[in-house]
C-alpha cells in the first residue's frame, strides 16, 4: 500500500525558508492529489495545500503568499516550501494523499509520520 | 472559510462506554465530513469518510452520521486503544478545515 515519508531540516531560522520533501512509495505519484498539513505543538490541524498532476495547486489563503508545493515524478516525491517563517510556523508537518471522489468529497489517507520543524534563531 | 466546531473538547469515559462526539459546520457541507483519530506522537488516522462510510480496517464499533451542518461520531463500546484525540474535517469547500479536536480520556 501507499506509504509516505517526510524529510527535511528540523530547525529553521526566522525569516528563512522551510523546505520539506515527502517521498511516496508503494504506489504511483501520478493522478493523485498530494497535500501538506501541519499541527503546532498541542494544537489542531491546518491544511496547507495540495498539488495534482505536476501542475495544479491549491493553497490555503492564510498561507498562499508564502507557500509553494511542487512535485518531482521521476523521484516520486513532492515538496513544500514556506518562506519568511516565524515562530508561529513551528509545527509538525505531515504529508498525505488527498483521496478525491466526485460523489463523496475528499479525505486524507494515508499520512506520513510527520516531522517537527522548529523556527528559532 | 467554513468553521468546524467540535463538542465536547474533552471527554472522560470508561472502557465499555458508548461515546458520542459532535461536529458542527458553520454552513451546510452536505455529507462532505470526515473523522480522524490521533494518538500521541502519531499521525492522524482516517476512521470515517463522507459522514458515515467506515474506512477499510476500522473496527465496526466506530460509526458516523449526519448531514448538512450537524454530525456525530459514535464509539459503541470503548476499548482501551480508543483513548485518543478525534478530529472532524470538511471537504465541501477549500480551504479544507478541521475541528479543534476532542480528547477522549480514561475515567
Amino acid at each position: 500500500q501507499v506509504q509516505l515519508q517526510e524529510s527535511g531540516p528540523g530547525l529553521v531560522k526566522p525569516s528563512e525558508t522551510l523546505s520539506l520533501t515527502c517521498t511516496v512509495s508503494g504506489g504511483s505519484i501520478n493522478r493523485n492529489y498530494w497535500s501538506w498539513i501541519r499541527q503546532p505543538p498541542g494544537k489542531g490541524l491546518e491544511w496547507i495545500g495540495y498539488i495534482y498532476n505536476s501542475g495544479n495547486t491549491n493553497y490555503n489563503p492564510s498561507l498562499k503568499s508564502r507557500v509553494t508545493i511542487s512535485v518531482d515524478t521521476s523521484k516520486s516525491h513532492f515538496s513544500l516550501e514556506l518562506t519568511s517563517v516565524t515562530a508561529a510556523d513551528t509545527a509538525v508537518y505531515y504529508c498525505a494523499r488527498q483521496y478525491t471522489s466526485t460523489w463523496y468529497g475528499s479525505w486524507f489517507d494515508p499520512w506520513g509520520q510527520g516531522t517537527l520543524v522548529a523556527v528559532s534563531s | 472559510d467554513i468553521q468546524m466546531t467540535q463538542s465536547p473538547s474533552s471527554l472522560s469515559a470508561s472502557v465499555g462506554d458508548r461515546v458520542t462526539i459532535t461536529c458542527r459546520a458553520s454552513q451546510s457541507i452536505n455529507s462532505y465530513l470526515n473523522w480522524y483519530q490521533q494518538k500521541p506522537g502519531k499521525a492522524p488516522k482516517l476512521l470515517i469518510y463522507a459522514a458515515s462510510s467506515l474506512q477499510s480496517g476500522v473496527p465496526s464499533r466506530f460509526s458516523g452520521s449526519g448531514s448538512g451542518t450537524d454530525f456525530t461520531l459514535t464509539i459503541s463500546s470503548l476499548q482501551p486503544e480508543d483513548f485518543a484525540s478525534y478530529y472532524c474535517q470538511q471537504s465541501y469547500s477549500s480551504p479544507h478545515t478541521f475541528g479543534q479536536g476532542t480528547q477522549l480520556e480514561i475515567k
